[in-house]
């Protein structure tokens, strides 16, 4: 199968900076990539989808401006968590379709993220 | 946009006995409806998965019922094991994205 990485898998950051997560597909390109953010014993929520040479696409009551996102090549989406708080930790998620017609999505291995 | 319901939120069972988990989506035009399994600190695993054109698959102990018409699809393991022990997630994807639904915790007791 397809195979996705993140970096880094676990990162603890103080209040108020900024943490980057960067999602790679090792083995396909990807002209599409999603972020999910998951919270302990819940489910995934999509955040945003990346577009490679775009701008990405938020879902609602996703900040923007909090919550950057950038696809600059077919196989690295980068998001940055900026001034981050206590309530942005939480498990960051990635994936990609293998192709703008596949319908499986492969998932990176998420980034434990933990702000003090 | 895509709405998935999930029940039940958990669900326990003895070995060997059958588990059934359902799901209902909202978005008519959603074409493509992957079961997940995951792990605690894990990535979801893909388990089974069905498209809109196919109305039941099985592999082995899992299989998938899709309903078009009702806008509702399950699960089924049979023959459940202590490892079958995990939260399950359905997903539906109506554009590109999956929506997910709110997770089932599976407890298989030996």
């Amino acid at each position: 199968g397809a195979v996705v990485s993140q970096h880094p898998s676990r990162v603890i950051c103080k209040s108020g900076t900024s943490v980057k997560i960067e999602c790679r597909s090792l083995d396909f390109q990807a002209t599409t990539m999603f972020w999910y953010r998951q919270f302990p014993k819940k489910s995934l929520m999509l955040m945003a989808t990346s577009n490679e040479g775009s701008k990405a696409t938020y879902e609602q009551g996703v900040e923007k401006d909090k919550f950057l996102i950038n696809h600059a090549s077919l196989t690295l989406s980068t998001l940055t968590v900026t001034s981050a708080h206590p309530e942005d930790s939480s498990f960051y998620i990635c994936s990609a379709p293998r192709g703008a017609s596949s319908y499986e999505q492969y998932f990176g291995p998420g980034t434990r993220l933990t702000v003090t | 946009g895509e709405n998935v319901e999930q029940h039940p939120s958990t669900l326990s069972v003895q070995e060997g006995d059958s588990a059934v988990i359902k799901c209902t989506y909202s978005d008519s035009a959603s074409n493509y409806f992957p079961w997940y399994k995951q792990e605690l600190g894990k990535r979801p695993q893909l388990i089974i998965d069905i498209r809109s054109n196919v109305g039941e698959k099985k592999d082995q102990r899992i299989a998938v019922t899709l309903n078009k018409t009702a806008k509702h699809f399950s699960l089924h393991i049979t023959e459940t094991q202590p490892e079958d022990s995990a939260v399950y997630f359905c997903a539906a994807r109506g554009g590109t994205a999956l929506i997910f639904g709110k997770g089932t915790t599976l407890s298989v007791s030996s």
